[in-house]
């Protein structure tokens, strides 16, 4: 199975403040990935696909990056209602695989 | 708009079976593959199983292998899961999910989830 590694596992950060995660996978993935936002109580919701598109709708604020086994996932300008946990999540193989999660909260 | 609804959840005695439903609406279930995939605290997201449109490529996790079925039925546009032989670490949110195009996309669009609490 591919392991997919996020961090950090948590994040603070202040409103207005650019936030990266990170997400390797274990093994070259190429863009096969998903990017997926859960709010408390909430299901997952889907942002990006292969990598670095943006499902429509979503605030241009939100991006992805990368191929291969290293991906990034980036909020430009911190908005409160991005507080939030994220996945990331391969689909170049089965069993899908995602990642543990990245809790971001606000300072 | 793309909803899926599950439905079926509930508390069962290890052993027992229960069965999900996902009500498909919006789309035409049809041209897309369907997935399940479950949330639990110990486990976290994990994918548990994989339709193809015409039905002809299913797939498992491991996990569930031999004790999980998945089915659906296109003119009713719904999805299902059979689930026997619980256990307790079968515990979980079950999604429904639809991929975002007809091919292979890992699971895009989720219902809000139905709980399955394996517990005697």
């Amino acid at each position: 199975d591919i392991q997919m590694t996020q961090s950090p596992s948590s994040l603070s950060a202040s409103v207005g403040d650019r936030v990266t995660i990170t997400c390797q996978a274990s093994q070259d993935i190429t863009n096969y990935l998903n990017w997926f936002q859960q709010k408390p109580g909430e299901a997952p919701k889907f942002l990006i696909y292969d990598a670095s598109n943006l499902e429509t709708g979503v605030p241009s604020r939100f991006s992805g990056n990368g191929s291969g086994t290293d991906f990034t996932f980036t909020i430009s300008s911190l908005q409160p209602e991005d507080i939030a946990t994220y996945y990331c999540q391969q689909y170049d193989d089965l069993p899908y695989t995602f990642g543990q999660g990245t809790k971001l909260e606000v300072k | 708009e793309v909803q899926v609804v599950e439905s079926g959840g509930g508390l069962v005695k290890p052993g027992g079976s229960l069965r999900l439903s996902c009500a498909a609406s919006g789309f035409n279930i049809s041209t897309f593959i369907m997935n399940w995939v479950r949330q639990s605290p110990g486990r976290g997201l994990e994918w548990v199983s994989s339709i193809s449109d015409n039905s002809h490529h299913i797939y498992y996790a491991d996990s569930v292998k031999g004790r999980f079925t998945i089915s659906r039925d296109n003119a009713k546009n719904s999805l299902y899961l059979q689930m026997d032989s619980l256990r307790a670490e079968d515990t979980a949110v079950y999604y429904c999910a639809r991929d975002l195009t007809s091919g292979w996309d890992g699971g895009n669009y989720w219902g809000q989830g139905t709980l399955v609490t394996v517990s005697s």
